[in-house]
Formats: C-alpha cells, sequence, structure tokens
C-alpha cells in the first residue's frame, strides 16, 4: 500500500528566510505527487503537482518541489517566507491508472512564520 | 463557476441522530470524495465515487454512507452519529490525469471549505 511521510509536525522560520517541508512517500510504481496549502479554516488548494518529465517543478505562490526518485522525496522550497505563507501544508501521492483519481495524504506540516 | 460547494458549515448533533452533510461540484468532474481530518491525522478518506452510479469504501467508512445523487452531488449521511465522528468533513472533486494511451491518474484534487461537525 502507498503511503506518505511528513516528518516535521510543526516547523517555525522566519519571515524571509528559507523552507523546506519535507515529504517522503512509498508507493511501487512512478507516482503522482502533490502539494496543496491549507490555510485555517480552509479547504485545500493545489500548490504544485509531479507527474512526469523535469523533477522540479514550479507552483504558485513562489513555491517548488523537486522529486528524487533515489531517495522516494519530493520536498518543497520557498527561498523566502512571507507572513502569508502560515498555513498547513500536506504531501500526496496518487494512484497511478485508477479511474478513482485517489489519492494518499501525508499528516501535515503546521508552518508559523515569525515576523 | 463555485467550484465546490458544502453545506452545512457547521453542525452540532447529539448522539444517536442523523444527518446529511452535502456535497455538490460545477467542474463536470467524474470523480468526487468525503475525506474528515482531525488534528494530527491528516485527511483520511472516507468514500468516494469514480462515476455517477459507483460508490466505494475508502480508509473509515464504518458508521457513514454515501449517495452519488448524480454527477454534480455527493452526500455523506451518518445515520445515528457517535462523538467519535466529531471532526471537519471535506467534499472533493477530481478529473483525473489523463494517460498517454487509455484511462486516467490521479489527478489535482478541488476541495470544498469543510463542515465542522461536533457530536455531543
Amino acid at each position: 500500500a502507498q503511503s506518505v511521510t511528513q516528518p516535521d509536525i510543526h516547523i517555525t522560520v522566519s519571515e524571509g528566510a528559507s523552507l523546506e517541508l519535507r515529504c517522503n512517500y512509498s508507493y511501487g510504481a512512478t507516482p503522482y505527487l502533490f502539494w496543496y496549502v491549507q490555510s485555517p479554516g480552509q479547504g485545500l488548494q493545489l500548490l504544485l503537482k509531479y507527474f512526469s518529465g523535469d523533477t522540479l517543478v514550479q507552483g504558485i505562490k513562489g513555491f517548488e518541489a523537486e522529486f528524487k526518485r533515489s531517495q522516494s522525496s519530493f520536498n518543497l522550497r520557498k527561498p523566502s517566507v512571507h507572513w502569508s505563507d502560515a498555513a498547513e501544508y500536506f504531501c500526496a501521492v496518487g494512484f497511478f491508472n485508477t479511474n478513482a483519481g485517489k489519492s494518499t495524504f501525508g499528516d501535515g506540516t503546521t508552518l508559523t512564520v515569525k515576523p | 463557476n463555485a467550484g465546490v460547494t458544502q453545506t452545512p458549515k457547521f453542525q452540532v448533533l447529539k448522539t444517536g441522530q442523523s444527518m446529511t452533510l452535502q456535497c455538490a461540484q460545477d467542474m463536470n468532474h467524474n470523480s468526487m470524495y468525503w475525506y474528515r481530518q482531525d488534528p494530527g491525522m491528516g485527511l483520511r478518506l472516507i468514500y468516494y465515487s469514480a462515476s455517477e452510479g459507483t460508490t466505494d469504501k475508502g480508509e473509515v467508512p464504518n458508521g457513514y454512507n454515501v449517495s452519488r445523487l448524480n454527477k454534480r452531488e455527493f452526500s455523506l449521511r451518518l445515520e445515528s452519529a457517535a462523538p467519535s465522528q466529531t471532526s471537519v468533513y471535506f467534499c472533493a472533486s477530481s478529473e483525473g490525469h489523463r494517460l498517454p494511451h487509455s484511462g486516467r491518474g490521479a489527478g489535482e484534487q478541488f476541495f470544498g471549505p469543510g463542515t465542522r461537525l461536533t457530536v455531543l
């Protein structure tokens, strides 16, 4: 069965500092990978996704993520964090070739931004 | 274009009461999902529907039933609410990622704003 691990439950960074959120997955085939963001009281919104091709993918709000097959990782990065980036971030891995389009989500990482 | 809508936004029930959470999407997506979100446990899939007329159990289906009324609507019913069902419930929809030769893989999911349910 596929699984997703986000090792960091909570991360605090200062505004303007760089950010890296970790995500590791377990899946028996080429994965589809996603990062979502959830602001307080809101639903989840897609930041970026990887299906194939270039292993460095760009997303919205200045985020990027790099797929490393050898490490089974898909870490999210941002060079300079803004106070509005404070939110919960979820990594997800999707099934290949399924009409249901299901994904498995990690437990999330809460990001706090210090002024 | 409203995306995914859910009603109600908040609900308080007493143990043993029943209720139905409504979800609708206007993106013509085939797949729809119901999740629950509890602190420290991420999103757990309750039920999903790959297409109109089909539903399947997810990770935590016990105590719930679903109906895919048509392509737009996917409802979640609690027949006899229990305190363990206190949670935030999210509905989502997806079209999937078209594969080169046939079929679809997992695609981006679009989420509703959630229903915060408390069972006393």
